[in-house]
């Protein structure tokens, strides 16, 4: 049973526009969230995260949203670059700082 | 630089054999994990230690065992018992305190052949 779920496996967007990954989860007890970044053959990278307590968390480039009731939330790139290209995951932190992941999202941004 | 370093990059093992996956972090972190990712599946923990000397299963340990003896240092044995080894293994580092980020290492891809 997955806790939190990627539904999208790849996205495809133009360079300069905005990317928009999505995620859900069904735990409620997830007191924070996490986008990292992974290229091929290496281990994630973080990127951005975000508490339980907000709705929204910004920076650069990218931008976090949490729909709590919804148990809903979504990385916004924008505007997005080449080198956005890789599989982004998401993952939320349930008790023991133990983080649960999402199976990926395939980013391709095209120039 | 402070970071986490994994080794080897890549390894190889016959079926049946034990193999020894190292990871070392200079973060002065408490917290250290290891994930496992398949193709098109997301990370999967196997386990993790808050503090040393101290060590939890994860949610896929059947056929691993670690050690914490060292702050710095959280091997992962990958043992004959584990029925589908071939993978890529990610170890983890973090302070175990408030709301934190894990760091990764660059992972070791494991190939049983």
């Amino acid at each position: 049973d997955q806790q939190v779920k990627q539904n999208s496996p790849s996205l495809s967007v133009q360079e300069g526009r905005i990317s928009i990954l999505n995620c859900d989860y069904t735990n409620s007890m997830f007191d924070y969230f996490l986008w990292y970044k992974k290229y091929p053959a290496e281990g994630p990278t973080f990127l951005i995260s975000i508490s339980s307590i907000k709705d929204k968390n910004e920076d650069g480039r990218f931008t976090v949203f949490l729909n709590k009731s919804a148990k809903h939330l979504s990385l916004h790139i924008v505007p997005s670059q080449p080198g956005d290209s890789a599989v982004y995951f998401c993952a939320a932190r349930e008790y023991g700082n133990k983080l649960v992941f999402g199976a990926g999202t395939i980013l391709r941004v095209k120039s | 630089d402070g970071g986490i370093t994994q080794s080897p990059k890549y390894l190889f093992r016959k079926e049946g054999q034990n193999v020894t996956l190292s990871c070392e972090q200079n973060l002065n972190h408490d917290a250290m994990y290891w994930y496992r990712q398949d193709p098109g599946q997301g990370l999967r923990l196997i386990y993790y230690s808050q503090i040393v000397n101290d060590f939890q299963k994860g949610d896929i340990a059947e056929g691993y065992s670690v050690s914490r003896e060292k702050k710095e240092s959280f091997p992962l044995t990958v043992t004959s018992a584990q029925k589908n080894p071939t993978a890529f293994y990610l170890c983890a580092s973090s302070t175990g305190q408030g709301l934190d980020e894990q760091f990764f290492g660059p992972g070791t891809r494991l190939t049983v052949l």
